[in-house]
């Protein structure tokens, strides 16, 4: 099946840029999402973007996906300190909309 | 966005014991709706998935009849853990697919058994 790994864990100070890695396996048309947990609590969608893309840009957030390499990154500008919370990386296909498959998670620590 | 509800969002049961979770879509209609599981610091995983009107779609490993799942109208399916044992405990998630496609998270519920 799909595979989807991350990177495990990110430490970075307050004010400084994060970027979070993904790489993904699956070759179709793709959506690929970043979302966001907090601790006990579900999922918050961040922002996604389709494989046909290169860049995409919503305040804060920056995805950028090398299709070629099946890379995806997610930068978050001027993070702060309600950025900690761990990150997920997930893709879902056309012929399974809404169905995903998750990467490990990425947890994102914001030191003051 | 969309919302889903579910509910509960924490629930103890003891060991043997059956636990309802419910999951409702409140502004839309989901003829599909997904079943994750997340044990602690680890990432989720794919249960089921949950057909309005006919019988769920289960992952490879996961015991149709220890997590029951009922989609009986378009804006509500339940997931019943039954004969439920320790090592059932764990954070249970579900989405629900709306009809362009996207799917929305509800917040989760955390089982613990004792």
């Amino acid at each position: 099946g799909e595979d989807v790994e991350q990177s495990l864990f990110l430490s970075v100070r307050e004010g400084d840029s994060s970027v979070i890695n993904c790489t993904y396996t699956d070759s179709s048309s793709t959506y690929l999402y970043w979302y966001k947990q907090e601790p006990g609590a579900g999922l918050q969608l961040l922002t996604y973007i389709f494989s046909n893309m290169d860049m995409k840009q919503d305040q804060r957030l920056t995805v950028l996906l090398n299709k070629k390499d099946k890379h995806l990154s997610l930068r978050i500008a001027d993070t702060q300190t309600g950025d900690s919370a761990i990150y997920f990386c997930a893709e879902s296909t056309p012929d399974s909309w809404g169905k995903f498959q998750f990467g490990a998670g990425t947890q994102v620590v914001v030191t003051p | 966005g969309a919302v889903v509800s579910q509910h509960p969002s924490r629930v103890i049961c003891k060991s043997g014991t059956s636990v309802k979770i419910e999951c409702r879509s409140l502004d839309f209609q989901a003829t599909t709706m997904f079943w994750y599981r997340q044990f602690p610091k680890q990432s989720l995983m794919l249960m089921a998935t949950s057909n309005e009107g006919s019988k769920a779609t289960y992952e490879q490993g996961v015991e149709k009849d220890k997590f029951l799942i009922n989609h009986a109208s378009l804006t509500l399916s339940t997931l019943t853990v039954t004969s439920a044992h320790p090592e059932d405990s764990s954070f249970y998630i579900c989405s629900a697919r709306e009809g362009t496609g996207n799917a929305f998270f509800g917040q989760g519920t955390r089982l613990t058994v004792v």
